[in-house]
């Protein structure tokens, strides 16, 4: 069926860095972006950016940039996220959620979410 | 840095109605912004509920629905059931990038 998979749970030291997957089937993966949005203990959800599958282009919210890069395997249908720099500040649930594509651009639908991969930084 | 607020709590009764709206720091929303509205139980991945200001997802029951309302996104619970309390995001976008809303807690009592 439709889903996007993520990996399983990470513990990390600060300073260290993380990769978080998502993993998409049951529908075309180029055909959809993929955001990924973290949520700390108790906290609301965050923004963290997208990615076109399609071509790999990327936007970051400015709070992560620098420090976060979006990447995908085609042949596997997987998105990736990597954080560098950690701390514990960003201990925290990351999502992968998508959004349809339209054309090359993004169309304001998005619908399906992963069900999160929770990092731990200590 | 773009804000999103939403209200921090809201209460209703049940088979009541109650409208959560969500507003931009950057001025009125428009359905430029492509308002997504998502449903968030604890211990649970969000659910979209609402997309581009007022479209449905086939999944989502008849009572919720989505517009805008003096310069705000807006989503309006018409016969509230037990089962939707939860907490409920808005997500704006602004040309590239996106920002969550803060997030409204509705109670139902």
């Amino acid at each position: 069926q439709v889903q996007l998979v993520q990996s399983e749970t990470e513990v990390k030291k600060p300073g260290a860095s993380v990769q978080v997957s998502c993993k998409a089937s049951g529908y075309t993966f180029t055909t959809y972006y993929i955001h990924w949005v973290r949520q700390a203990p108790g906290q609301g959800l965050e923004w963290v950016g997208i990615m076109n599958p399609l071509g790999g282009s990327t936007d970051y919210a400015q709070k992560f940039k620098g420090r976060v890069t979006m990447t995908r395997d085609t042949s596997t249908s997987t998105a990736y996220m990597e954080l560098r720099s950690l701390s514990s500040d960003d201990t925290a649930v990351y999502y992968c959620a998508r959004e349809r594509s339209v054309g090359a651009s993004p169309s304001g639908l998005v619908d399906l979410w992963g069900r999160g991969t929770l990092v731990t930084v200590s | 840095q773009n804000v999103v607020t939403q209200e921090p709590s809201l209460t209703v009764s049940p088979g009541g109605t109650v409208t959560l709206t969500c507003a931009s720091g950057a001025g009125p929303v428009t359905s430029g912004y492509w308002p997504n509205w998502f449903q968030q139980k604890p211990g649970q991945a969000p659910r979209a509920l609402i997309y581009s200001t007022s479209k449905k997802h086939s999944w989502t029951p008849a009572r919720f629905s989505g517009s805008l309302l003096g310069g705000k996104a807006a989503l309006t619970l018409s016969g509230a059931q037990p089962e939707d309390e939860a907490v409920y995001y808005c997500l704006l976008y602004f040309g590239g990038s996106y920002v969550f809303g803060t997030g409204t807690e509705v109670t139902v009592l």
